[in-house]
């Protein structure tokens, strides 16, 4: 079946720029999950979603982070007044419900953002 | 709090010898463990995980690893090393009794694979 898909797969921006990135879970997968994986590093998570509602969103760097998800299967990470150090590869990942410590996580391919 | 190391950045191995990719973590509560592999331009896959069954758990493509509890390690084997297992690996820790499922991933390990 379908696995986890991310639109675009390569965005590159000005600073300042407002930017949108797309997440598309696999279907029936009601947990959902951001990460940011920056260059020679390990991913590192940004929110998690449960259903439509966000459950965790503590590794949101600052306040220009903002991701939706408000029908409960696609999401959107939305970043404002983008900076230099926003660069760097999103990951989207899903997991079937109840999301709970033993659920395999399916990630998509990423989209590579490059703020320049 | 929990946390991943991964003892080396890279690794270098002759196709058919053995890899060992090594790796520590530090959980406050009952973790679950994961590997995961990362080919260059593809999205992050599954090679096993450790979920509090079988401390020796077996995964895709001739991997395994072994969860010691006193050592705090899950190191990742393969007792032959072909050269499509070039790539980057991921020890990755959760904490089974929080909801959401967050995973804590280490650094990486990427393996170069020498014919």
């Amino acid at each position: 079946g379908a696995g986890v898909s991310q639109t675009p797969s390569n965005k590159v921006t000005e600073k300042g720029k407002y930017v949108e990135l797309r997440c598309d879970p696999i279907s029936g997968h009601t947990a959902l999950y951001w990460y940011r994986q920056s260059l020679g590093q390990g991913p590192e998570f940004l929110i998690y979603f449960q259903g439509t509602g966000a459950a965790d969103d503590s590794g949101l760097p600052n306040d220009r982070f903002f991701a939706v998800r408000p029908e409960g299967s696609v999401s959107t990470l939305k970043i404002q007044r983008t900076e230099r150090g926003d660069s760097a590869v999103y990951l989207c990942a899903s997991s079937p419900q109840p999301a709970s410590g033993i659920e395999t996580q399916y990630f998509g391919p990423g989209t590579r953002l490059l703020v320049l | 709090a929990q946390s991943v190391t991964q003892l080396d950045s890279h690794v270098s191995v002759s196709e058919g010898t053995p890899v060992l990719l090594r790796c520590n973590y530090s959980s406050s509560y009952s973790p679950s463990l994961f590997w995961y592999v990362q080919h260059p331009n593809k999205g992050l896959q599954l090679l096993l995980k450790y979920t509090s069954a079988a401390t020796l758990v077996k995964g895709i493509n001739g991997f395994e690893a072994e969860f010691k509890k006193s050592e705090t390690s899950f190191h990742l084997t393969k007792p032959s090393a072909h050269m499509s297992d070039a790539a980057e690996y991921f020890c990755v820790v959760s904490d089974q009794r929080a909801a959401g499922n967050k995973l804590t991933f280490g650094g990486g390990t990427r393996v170069l694979v020498k014919p």
